[in-house]
């Protein structure tokens, strides 16, 4: 069982708010991962981390933001949420070099209204 | 570049029906090769990996094998159960970038009992 934790699950919440999301994994891997997945499964990298005070942007253009002061903790973070920003977003970690699997958090269901 | 591509759900079967689900991909070199699972209102588990032509990979009565000639990564189940009923995702890791995850689009499995 992997050990990395998103909080909150779902959040419904307005436009206009600001919003972070939480990501914790607790296995000291160095690299972290944001995926945004809409509603046709399909999945997009926003945002990547190989430790910490490095972030680096993904495939997917995100106005969100993310920060990595220390090695276990990943938040995600939107200064002004729209309905647009409405999706499903997992975060996801792994070890080292070589080829591990990314291990996934149980993600968190955001609903802008 | 490089890229998967899954069979297009949704896959329905009846419980203890055979099971595959074809995954195919185009890339340089020799990635590895993963098949997640993701349930309903959780994130992706990995189920199974392979990370050299001719290896099986095997979890859960799922097996895959990769095929370096054909480019595949089939999931095949011999009998599934109402349980198996989630979305599935075949993915790779380039051999250029192996912190990199590239997925396909999922495929939705209905079992019914």
């Amino acid at each position: 069982e992997a050990d990395i934790y998103q909080t909150p699950r779902y959040l419904v919440i307005g436009t206009g708010k600001k919003i972070t999301l939480e990501c914790s994994q607790t296995m000291g891997h160095d690299k972290m991962y944001w995926y945004q997945q809409d509603p046709g499964m399909e999945l997009h990298l926003i945002h990547y981390s190989y430790g910490v005070n490095s972030t680096e942007k993904g495939d997917l253009s995100s106005e969100s933001t993310v920060s990595r002061i220390r090695t276990e903790h990943f938040p995600l973070t939107l200064e002004s949420a729209r309905p647009s920003h409405t999706s499903q977003y997992l975060c996801a970690s792994r070890r080292g070099e070589g080829p591990y699997e990314q291990y996934f958090g149980p993600g968190t269901r955001l609903t802008v209204t | 570049g490089d890229s998967v591509t899954q069979m297009e759900g949704p896959v329905t079967l009846s419980e203890e029906a055979f099971l595959t689900i074809n995954c195919t991909y185009t890339a340089t070199g020799y990635p590895s090769l993963f098949w997640y699972v993701q349930y309903p209102g959780e994130g992706l588990q990995l189920l199974l990996k392979a990370t050299k032509a001719d290896d099986k990979g095997s979890n859960k009565g799922f097996e895959a094998t990769y095929r370096k000639e054909t480019t595949s990564f089939h999931l095949e189940k011999g009998s599934v159960q109402v349980s198996d009923s989630a979305v599935y995702f075949c993915a790779l890791s380039p051999s250029y970038n192996t912190d990199k995850l590239i997925f396909g689009t999922g495929t939705r499995l209905q079992v019914f009992p």
